[in-house]
């Protein structure tokens, strides 16, 4: 089993849905990231979490740790939106442990 | 500059080539970090740089060798690889010398690496 695992592994949905990507760990984190990887592979760093709740334009992240689990939410999604979303986890000096994505695809 | 520039974009070489992949950042990080990324998978860490001295090496064969020249600079050195070495290589830097999990780390664009 993975450490980190996300779901779904793929995702397709209409412009303007609300969309929710999903990621459970396994370990003890200092802080856990969501990551966004367009075709041609450029990765953005959108979030880094360690409690609580991030908010930024349309995207908004949550992060139980009591739970061990993070969401992604896309609040009125658009195509520019379709991307791979990566979460990743770590403690403080060590390196990231990486989930295997969330292929997202906003169809017009 | 607040951003991490690789070169070259694309890269296509032979088993008995020697070649080297260049990051670039101005923005004061003081670690950087070179992974590399399969089609369909997420990035792998290779190197992590922390004030230019190298910290973390996960187990990579020799055929790769890190150069970190100066603050600004990351090199990946490049000499008889093979077919499976053929993937996207991501230079990353973040801004504290920890060089770990808990630092947003700022990723270049790649280079496509093709080995024949």
């Amino acid at each position: 089993k993975n450490e980190v695992e996300q779901s779904p592994q793929n995702l397709t949905a209409q412009e303007g849905e609300f969309i929710t990507i999903n990621c459970s760990y396994s370990v003890g984190i200092s802080a856990l990231h969501w990551l966004q990887q367009h075709p041609g592979g450029g990765i953005v760093s959108l979030f880094m979490l360690s409690s609580g709740k991030k908010k930024h334009g349309r995207l908004i992240a949550t992060i139980n740790i009591q739970e061990k689990h993070s969401s992604l939410h896309i609040t009125a999604s658009h195509p520019r939106d379709s991307a791979v979303y990566i979460c990743a986890v770590g403690k403080m000096g060590q390196k990231l442990v990486f989930g295997q994505g969330t292929r997202l695809t906003i169809n017009p | 500059d607040t951003e991490v520039t690789q070169t070259p974009k694309h890269l296509v070489m032979g088993m008995t080539n020697k070649k080297s992949l260049k990051c670039e950042q101005h923005m004061g990080h003081r670690a950087m970090y070179w992974y590399k990324q399969k089609a369909k998978k997420p990035p792998e860490l290779m190197f992590v740089y922390s004030y230019e001295k190298l910290s973390i090496n996960e187990s990579v064969p020799s055929r790769f060798s890190p150069e970190c020249p100066n603050s600004s600079l990351l090199n990946l050195h490049l000499h008889a690889l093979q077919p499976e070495d053929s993937a996207l290589y991501l230079c990353a830097s973040s801004p504290s010398g920890l060089a770990g999990s808990t630092d947003t780390q700022y990723f270049g664009p790649g280079t496509r690496l093709t080995v024949l």
